[in-house]
Parts: structure tokens; sequence; C-alpha cells
């Protein structure tokens, strides 16, 4: 089955602990995306990532870091910085950056700060 | 301006009825607009796009309206069904592969 996976589906997270959410995809895909959900007003895009080994800021970086060693994992960090973590969180992927390419995406984490 | 505004915020229609959801943007240099579909606890998945070239585009029993005048765009659900009950986006591309989402609307289609 090809597509993407997040992990873990729910995460609690006590203040002032960093955490790394997952995400895998095995569709080959070149470009990936990290965006934040919150209630009416949304997806926001946090860090994309063009092809491996590069990434940039979204419209909300803040707070929060990725890396891109491997073409099919883009894993995100959110730090004890981000002021209001608790939100649902989407990685996405699509075939190449430039062009009309259809974003995928994955389940999604639910990240609660206690 | 990135900004791109969606309405209604929540939408209830009757099982067969017609519910429209408008979005609108600022920015000329949008070139491609998709809508997505979200099930609750379920990422969103691509229902159809447009491009500012066409006027129309019907999928099934989803239509896009766009107005290139006006920078305004609507999807239609034709026959709307209870499965059809989810959060609808809008968006709007720009430069690369970069979404602009609208904030949502979430619809409720009564049997």
């Amino acid at each position: 089955d090809g597509g993407i996976t997040q992990s873990p589906k729910y995460l609690f997270r006590k203040e002032g602990q960093n955490v790394t959410l997952s995400c895998e995809q095995n569709l080959n895909h070149d470009a990936m995306y990290w965006y934040r959900q919150d209630p009416g007003q949304g997806l926001r895009l946090i860090y994309y990532s063009q092809i491996v080994n590069d990434f940039q800021k979204g419209d909300i970086a803040e707070g929060y870091s990725v890396s891109r060693e491997k073409k099919e994992s883009f894993p995100l960090t959110v730090t004890s910085a981000q002021k209001n973590p608790t939100a649902f969180y989407l990685c996405a992927s699509s075939i190449g950056w430039g062009g009309y390419n259809e974003q995928f995406f994955g389940p999604g984490t639910r990240l609660t700060v206690l | 301006q990135q900004q791109v505004k969606q309405s209604p915020q929540s939408l209830i229609v009757q099982k067969g009825g017609i519910p429209i959801i408008n979005c609108a943007y600022e920015n000329t240099a949008f070139d491609y607009f998709p809508w997505y579909q979200q099930f609750p606890g379920k990422g969103p998945a691509l229902l159809i796009a447009i491009r500012p070239d066409v006027s129309e585009k019907k999928e099934g029993r989803f239509t896009i309206s766009f107005n290139k005048s006006a920078k305004q765009f609507s999807l239609h659900i034709m026959d709307s069904q209870p499965g059809d009950s989810a959060t609808y986006f809008c968006a709007a591309r720009a430069a690369g592969n970069m979404l602009t989402f609208g904030g949502g609307t979430r619809l409720m289609v009564k049997p």
C-alpha cells in the first residue's frame, strides 16, 4: 500500500518538553510539507521540503524544526519555544515542487500539551 | 496578500439540497484552486481543482464555479447526501507548490 503514515496518532506533552512527530511516505515523492490545523483557521504551513537535504520555513515556523535526511522521511520537532503547540498536525507530500502537483495528506497527529 | 477567505464557516442542508461554499482571494498570482474534503480525524483529500482559465469544472456531483474578475470561486454539491458531511477547504496556489488554505466549512447533510 502506498501512502503517508504519521505517528503517533495522539501525543501528550508536558510544558517545556520537545517532542518529535514522525512522517513517512512510500510514494517516492520529492516534496514534503508540514501543516498545523486549528479550529476555524484552516491549514497553515509550518515547513516544506522541495527535495531531500533541503527545507524552508513556511508561514508559522517559529518554535518548530525539521530535517530531511531521507527522501521518505520528514520528521517535525515541536520545541519548548512554541507558545501554543496544542493542535492537529498534518504531513503531506507531492511528486514534485513545480507544476500542478497534488498534495497527498497523512492521517495526522493530534498533539496536546498538558 | 496571501489570504483566502472562505464562507460560511458551517452549513446545514437537507439530503438532496445543494450546499454552496464560497471563497475569495486577493493575490492575482494564484494560478490553481483546489478543494479538499476532510472527515473527522482524517487528513484532507483532494476533491476537485480548477485553473483560472476555466469558468466551471464538474466532477460527478461536485462543481467549481470560478469568477476571475471578481477573484471568487465556489463549490456546489449537487444532490447532497449524508455521506458528504465533512469539512471542506478551498485553497489557492502561488509560487512553487505552496497552498494557502481558507478557514474551512463544516457541512452537515441531514437525512
